[in-house]
C-alpha cells in the first residue's frame, strides 16, 4: 500500500525569502503525485501534478516541485513566497481502484509567512 | 470555484438527528468521493463511486451511508452519529475511467459538528 511522509508540520518562513516543503512517498510501482494547498476553512486547490516525463514540474502560484525517485522523494518549492502563501500544504499519491483515481495523502505542513 | 459545490457549509447536528450532506459537481466527471478530514490526521477516503456504482468503501461506519443517484449527484445520509465525527468532509470529483492522469476535484467541505 502506498504512503506519504511530510516531515514538517509547521513551517514559518518570512516573505520574499525562498521556501521547501518536504514530502516523501512510499509505492511499489512508478507513482503518480501530487500537492495540492487549503487555506483556512476552503477546499484543497491542487497546486500541481507528476505523472510522467521531465521531473521538475511547474505549477499554480510560483510552485515547482522535483521529483526524485532515488529519494522517494517530491518536494515542493517556491523561490520567493507571499504573504498570501500562508495555507496548509498536503502532499499526495495517487493509485487506480476500481475506476476511480485514490489518493493517500500526508498528515499536512503549515506554512506560516511572517511580514 | 472548483466546480464541485458541497451543502451545506456547516452543520450542527444531535447524536439522535438524521441529515444529509449534498455534493453536485459540474465537470462532466464519472467519479465521485467522500474524504473525511479531521484535525491533526491525514484525510481518510471514505466511499468512492465510479459510474454511480460505489466500487469503494473504505470501513466506514454504518451511520454513514453514501448516496450517488447520477453522476453529478452524491449525498451523505447522517444517522446517529458520535461527537468523534465532527469533521470537515470533503466531496470530490474526477474523470475515473481514464485513469491515473486525471486530477481530483475537491469542493470547499461541510463542517460537521456533533453535540
Amino acid at each position: 500500500a502506498q504512503s506519504v511522509t511530510q516531515p514538517d508540520i509547521h513551517i514559518t518562513v518570512s516573505e520574499g525569502a525562498s521556501l521547501e516543503l518536504r514530502c516523501n512517498y512510499s509505492y511499489g510501482a512508478t507513482p503518480y503525485l501530487f500537492w495540492y494547498v487549503q487555506s483556512p476553512g476552503q477546499g484543497l486547490q491542487l497546486l500541481l501534478k507528476y505523472f510522467s516525463g521531465d521531473t521538475l514540474v511547474q505549477g499554480i502560484k510560483g510552485f515547482e516541485a522535483e521529483f526524485k525517485r532515488s529519494q522517494s522523494s517530491f518536494n515542493l518549492r517556491k523561490p520567493s513566497v507571499h504573504w498570501s502563501d500562508a495555507a496548509e500544504y498536503f502532499c499526495a499519491v495517487g493509485a487506480l481502484t476500481g475506476g476511480g483515481n485514490k489518493l493517500t495523502f500526508g498528515t499536512g505542513t503549515q506554512l506560516k509567512v511572517e511580514l | 470555484e472548483t466546480g464541485v459545490t458541497q451543502t451545506p457549509r456547516h452543520l450542527v447536528m444531535g447524536m439522535t438527528n438524521k441529515k444529509s450532506l449534498k455534493c453536485e459537481q459540474h465537470l462532466g466527471h464519472n467519479a465521485m468521493y467522500w474524504y473525511k478530514q479531521s484535525a491533526k490526521k491525514p484525510l481518510e477516503l471514505m466511499f468512492v463511486y465510479s459510474l454511480e456504482e460505489r466500487v469503494e468503501n473504505n470501513s466506514v461506519p454504518s451511520r454513514f451511508s453514501p448516496e450517488c443517484p447520477n453522476s453529478s449527484h452524491l449525498f451523505l445520509h447522517l444517522h446517529t452519529l458520535q461527537p468523534e465525527d465532527s469533521a470537515l468532509y470533503l466531496c470530490a470529483s474526477s474523470q475515473g475511467a481514464q485513469g491515473l492522469g486525471n486530477t481530483i476535484y475537491f469542493g470547499e467541505g461541510s463542517w460537521l459538528t456533533v453535540v
